[in-house]
């Protein structure tokens, strides 16, 4: 069966704009996390949405938020950008909540702002 | 702060060769701690490991628990190019219900 996708995979912005990256989960898979990874960071989470309510929020500022629709496809905003944001945001989908399901990561969207 | 924290950063080995690879937790609270391969982008689930099931394994991949310790390692023999990747440690926490991961260990493998 096809795997997670995200959409777009790479993208250019500048600072102050917003955008909304994009994620389509495994068939079936009703939860979806977000997480942002870079060299000096490493992998950190954002959030969870199970079944279109956010579940749980990683220590980032209001400035990102998401949201999940009906069929588990999830989007995730970024309002305000700023240089730091630059990274690469990878979302994983799982059957139930990640904390007891296997996830599985889609390839990521390369965000960078200039 | 619950803390994950692996090592070494990097490392580097000959094809054939036996590596152990670390990861160490600052946690209240344990629930389960997770293993991922990175190669280029996508994260791939390798291990779980919880209190009722400490030690894992699958082909040349073997993980195991200490929770007196309060870590786990991550064996890989007879290593083959096809290892080169980032490894990935992650710990839950009950209570908190989100993976915190490790900044994970960069392994290379000469042919």
């Amino acid at each position: 069966k096809a795997g997670v996708t995200q959409t777009p995979r790479y993208l250019i912005k500048t600072r102050g704009q917003q955008v909304t990256l994009s994620c389509s989960p495994i068939s079936g898979h009703r939860s979806v996390s977000w997480y942002q990874q870079t060299p000096g960071q490493g992998l950190q989470f954002l959030f969870e949405y199970f079944s279109e309510t956010q579940r749980n929020k990683g220590n980032f500022p209001g400035r990102f938020s998401g949201r999940q629709f009906s069929n588990s496809r999830s989007e995730m905003n970024v309002s305000t950008l700023e240089l730091g944001d630059s990274a690469l945001y990878l979302c994983a989908s799982s059957r139930g909540l990640a904390l007891s399901y296997e996830q599985y990561f889609g390839p990521g969207t390369r965000l960078t702002v200039t | 702060e619950d803390k994950v924290v692996q090592s070494p950063l990097s490392l580097v080995v000959h094809e054939g060769d036996t590596v152990t690879l670390n990861c160490s937790y600052e946690v209240t609270n344990f629930r389960s701690l997770l293993w991922y391969k990175q190669e280029k982008k996508a994260p791939t689930f390798l291990f779980m490991l919880t209190s009722s099931g400490i030690e894992k394994k699958s082909g040349r991949l073997s993980s195991i628990l200490d929770k007196k310790e309060l870590s786990s390692i991550l064996n890989i023999t007879a290593t083959q190019t096809g290892d080169s990747a980032i490894y990935l440690c992650a710990v839950i926490f009950f209570g908190n219900e989100k993976l915190t991961f490790g900044t994970g260990t960069r392994l290379t493998i000469i042919p």
